[in-house]
């Protein structure tokens, strides 16, 4: 099944420092969301792009998708460390299920105090 | 977590034994999921349910079973032909695009 790649794997930084990760997928879709996960609970939506759309902001959330590329990325400014968790890109693919998702395995984000 | 509850938070059953997951909603969604995830990977969907009294296989059906009787119910049921049904389970509901998660539930198989 298709599947959103994110990278890198884990990334570890400094409060107040931004933190970048990535998102690669394969097929053509029609939005690219990304959840969050903390620790042993369920996953929260933090924001959605269209494929007509390039940027889209959410508060300290900042996100890009190039379509061309196949390729998103999320980026968090000024990260606190209650920012710590997994984060998940999911696709909605064109000519998918209404309402499908595929997710990928995730970044985890470790932010310090 | 919403308006989507799972139950229990964790479950053990001995190898060999059905067991049934539950999940339910107050959010009036008309799609519901269920999802594995396995340590470090992303999710695996299992089962899926655009309406009531019908539901689709995802990527990973064999071995569970599902029912929606109810647009607020979506139970699992993990059979004993499941090989390895150790995981953590998530359901999830949506009405549009997004899609909104319940707490989990772990199920260890010993």
């Amino acid at each position: 099944s298709q599947q959103g790649e994110e990278d890198p794997q884990a990334l570890s930084i400094q409060e107040g420092e931004n933190a970048t990760m990535n998102c690669s997928y394969k097929t053509s879709i029609n939005n690219l969301q990304w959840y969050r996960q903390n620790s042993g609970r369920g996953l929260v939506h933090l924001i959605l792009i269209r494929s007509n759309e390039r940027e889209k902001h959410s508060g300290r959330l900042r996100v890009t998708l190039d379509t061309s590329k196949k390729s998103s990325s999320l980026l968090i400014t000024a990260s606190r460390a209650a920012d710590t968790a997994s984060y998940f890109c999911a696709t909605a693919d064109r000519g998918s299920t209404l309402g499908r998702l595929y997710f990928g395995r995730g970044t985890q984000l470790t932010v310090w105090p | 977590d919403g308006g989507i509850t799972q139950s229990p938070k964790y479950l053990f059953r001995k190898e060999g034994q059905n067991v049934t997951l539950s999940c339910e909603q107050n959010l009036n969604h008309d799609a519901m999921y269920w999802y594995r995830q396995d340590p470090g990977q992303g999710l695996r969907l299992i089962y899926y349910s655009q309406i009531v009294n019908d539901f689709q296989k995802g990527d990973i059906a064999e071995g569970y079973s599902v029912s929606r009787e109810k647009k607020e119910s979506f139970p699992l049921t993990v059979t004993s032909a499941q090989k390895n049904p150790t995981a953590f389970y998530l359901c999830a509901s949506s009405l549009g695009d997004e899609q909104f998660f319940g707490p989990g539930t772990r199920l260890t198989v010993l």
